[in-house]
């Protein structure tokens, strides 16, 4: 079957590192993505991994281990804006379409 | 600036009722997606279309139905026969059908059972 396991909430301190983790089973793969979604508006677009390692965009950071089906977003210098749903998706090759994981929340506090 | 309109932002819908969401992009893009997000669950796949007059059914496509008669427009019916439609909808889009491609997302319309 298709599963994406994210953990549901999370909290971290303005100024701080967190990450978030992403393990993923799917029957085919073709990339990794992440997106940020605040609450009540639309997904945006943080990050495409498709080959191991690291990719790092400015505060953010994502990291995929294909053997591994792993993944996870990596967020310095937190913000209080930061706080949001984040949603780890895997464009599954068999079915050409998107599996999204059900997103964590992160809570930033002062 | 290009982007995805979805409309209106709130719905509601009486019993036995047929509802109809709207989508249109002018990101000149071929596939366009309809998405259920409920609370606790991930976004889940209704119908998708990868170009004008072709469509597909997602994974919960029982109780909606979909039309793509132009290329911009990629309207969702919610059919009386959708037992549960209290969801937000998401609409988004692709270039094409490339795996690398993001999926650009409109704002979404939070539908309601009055």
């Amino acid at each position: 079957g298709q599963n994406i396991d994210q953990p549901t909430e999370m909290t971290a301190t303005e100024g701080a590192i967190v990450q978030i983790n992403c393990t993923y089973q799917t029957s085919g793969f073709n990339g990794l993505f992440w997106y940020q979604q605040h609450a009540g508006e639309a997904p945006t677009f943080l990050s495409y991994n498709v080959l191991d390692g690291l990719e790092e965009k400015g505060r953010f950071s994502s990291f995929l281990s294909r053997s591994k089906g792993y993944s996870y977003l990596l967020l310095k210098e937190l913000q209080m804006k930061d706080s949001a749903s984040y949603l780890c998706a895997v464009h599954g090759g068999a079915t050409n379409k998107l599996i999204f994981g059900t997103g964590t929340l992160l809570a930033v506090q002062p | 600036d290009g982007g995805i309109t979805q409309s209106p932002k709130y719905l509601f819908r009486k019993e036995g009722q047929n509802v109809t969401l709207s989508c249109e992009q002018n990101l000149n893009h071929d596939a366009m997606y309809w998405y259920r997000q409920d609370p606790g669950q991930g976004l889940r796949l209704i119908y998708y279309s990868q170009i004008v007059n072709d469509f597909q059914k997602g994974d919960i496509a029982e109780g909606y139905s979909v039309s793509r008669e132009k290329k911009e427009s990629f309207p969702l019916t919610v059919t009386s026969a959708q037992k549960n439609p209290t969801a937000f909808y998401l609409c988004a889009s692709t270039p094409g059908t490339g795996a690398n491609q993001p999926q650009h997302f409109g704002d979404g319309t939070r539908l309601s059972i009055l």
